[in-house]
């Protein structure tokens, strides 16, 4: 497996901020998501972080929303721009090993609430 | 489509009781692989098992077990002699394969278990 540190752990923000989320991975890793976790919910993908290139967005997610930058194969931000109450959720970074890209392990989470 | 169906939304035992998840699953691939995962008021996803679909053979570890069955597109999960410590909500993925060459998990909506003691 993997340790995956996600920074912030928690956040309360004002309505209209952004919010950059990070996501360290101690060894070199193919795949690196994003998800959303409403309360209550299962997961919903948001994006796959591609290195070296733009990420792929999940049908109902736009990168003028979610930017996410991934420089290295070991790193990957999400920024959730322009914040809402409806934003106010749990996100989830998650990687996939070399060699067992399908399996997907998970950080701590960060749970986001929006004022 | 592919999908993933549990069906129970919470279970409630009391410890040392055994429980069985459950876990339907739709797909129209011949290769694909399913997944258990833990999550625990904690918030953070344990990943639990992988099954490919070429292996039916169940599987135990310790106080957990898996039963996949392909005629019924099932993989259930069974902890014996729960323990208050496996209340968690357990997530149930399928693999699906995209154009891109890609993978992503459909994800079953998950079954909150609570044991008490």
């Amino acid at each position: 497996s993997a340790v995956i540190s996600q920074k912030p752990s928690r956040d309360i923000c004002q309505r209209g901020t952004s919010l950059t989320i990070q996501c360290q991975v101690d060894s070199q890793v193919t795949m690196m998501f994003w998800y959303r976790q409403q309360p209550g919910q299962s997961l919903t993908l948001i994006a796959t972080a591609n290195q070296g290139s733009e990420a792929t967005y999940e049908s109902g997610f736009v990168i003028d929303k979610f930017p996410i930058s991934r420089p290295n194969l070991t790193f990957s931000t999400l920024t959730v721009s322009n914040m809402s109450p409806e934003d106010s959720s749990i996100y989830l970074c998650s990687v996939g090993l070399w060699g067992a890209k399908n399996i997907q392990y998970f950080g701590a989470g960060t749970r986001l609430s929006v004022l | 489509a592919q999908k993933v169906t549990q069906a129970q939304t919470e279970i409630s035992v009391v410890e040392k009781e055994d429980v069985t998840l459950d876990c339907v699953y739709e797909t129209r691939d011949t290769t694909y692989y399913l997944f258990w995962y833990k999550q625990p008021p904690s918030g953070e996803l344990v990943f639990l098992i992988r099954r490919n679909s070429f292996d039916e053979q169940n599987e135990i570890s310790g106080r957990y077990s898996w039963n996949f069955q392909k005629s019924t597109s099932s993989f259930n999960f069974t902890i014996t002699a729960s323990q208050v410590v496996d209340s968690a909500v357990y997530f149930c993925a399928l693999s699906e394969w995209r154009m891109d060459s890609n993978y992503q998990l459909i994800w079953g909506a998950g079954t909150k278990l609570i044991i008490k003691p």
